[in-house]
């Protein structure tokens, strides 16, 4: 069964932490994602990679950073330097061409205590 | 102006309505365009995927899109509670790009 998997579901942290945010996917898509869901707000970009050991920053990277040393993993790490970590955290995959809608993982949710 | 609106809702219909859910934009540069249902707590899902102008209908569910008015919008015929989702409509400007711009969702219940 092809898909996105994130883990974990929910995650708390203490204030001065780094989290990293697991992220997976099996259907051999190139381009990577991450998102953060606010309420009332859209979807905002944190980072995106379109190939291994290549990735972009999005619209709020600050505080956060990625790795993509294989095809399939994308992980996020949300640093101590983030204000406001706690949000709904999803990952998502695309091909990089053609008819490439993305797919989106189950989220992560994290709560900074 | 946010480069895409949607009406945040919540939208409460009874069971069996046609629903009416929209988005404007303000980027011309806009061609792909696609709606996504996200159930609470959930990851989106595709629901409707089209490109340029025109309608696409699948099941109970049609897009639309007009270019020329910056409006796209998504019916759902014969509503189920099990509908009961937020709707976001997400878009971009070419097919290579990875640039999606997503609207802030509209939040829909269907009453029994």
């Amino acid at each position: 069964d092809g898909g996105i998997t994130q883990s974990p579901k929910y995650l708390f942290r203490k204030e001065g932490q780094n989290v990293t945010l697991s992220c997976e996917q099996n259907l051999n898509h190139d381009a990577m994602y991450w998102y953060r869901q606010d309420p009332g707000q859209g979807l905002r970009l944190i980072y995106y990679s379109q190939i291994v050991n290549d990735f972009q920053k999005g619209d709020i990277a600050e505080g956060y950073s990625v790795s993509r040393e294989k095809k399939e993993s994308f992980p996020l790490t949300v640093t101590s330097a983030q204000k406001n970590p706690t949000a709904f955290y999803l990952c998502a995959s695309s091909r990089r061409e053609g008819l490439n809608w993305q797919f989106f993982g189950p989220g992560t949710r994290l709560t900074v205590l | 102006q946010k480069e895409v609106e949607q009406d945040p809702g919540p939208l409460s219909v009874p069971e069996g309505a046609i629903v009416s859910l929209n988005c404007t934009y303000s980027n011309s540069a806009f061609q792909y365009f696609m709606w996504y249902r996200q159930y609470s707590r959930k990851g989106p899902e595709l629901l409707m995927y089209t490109y340029s102008s025109g309608n696409k209908e699948d099941g109970r569910f049609t897009a639309q899109v007009d270019k020329s008015s910056k409006y796209i919008s998504l019916f759902i015929r014969d509503s189920q509670p099990s509908d009961s989702a937020t709707y976001l409509c997400a878009m971009k400007a070419d097919n290579y790009g990875q640039n999606f711009v997503f609207g802030p969702g509209t939040r829909l219940s269907v009453l029994p």
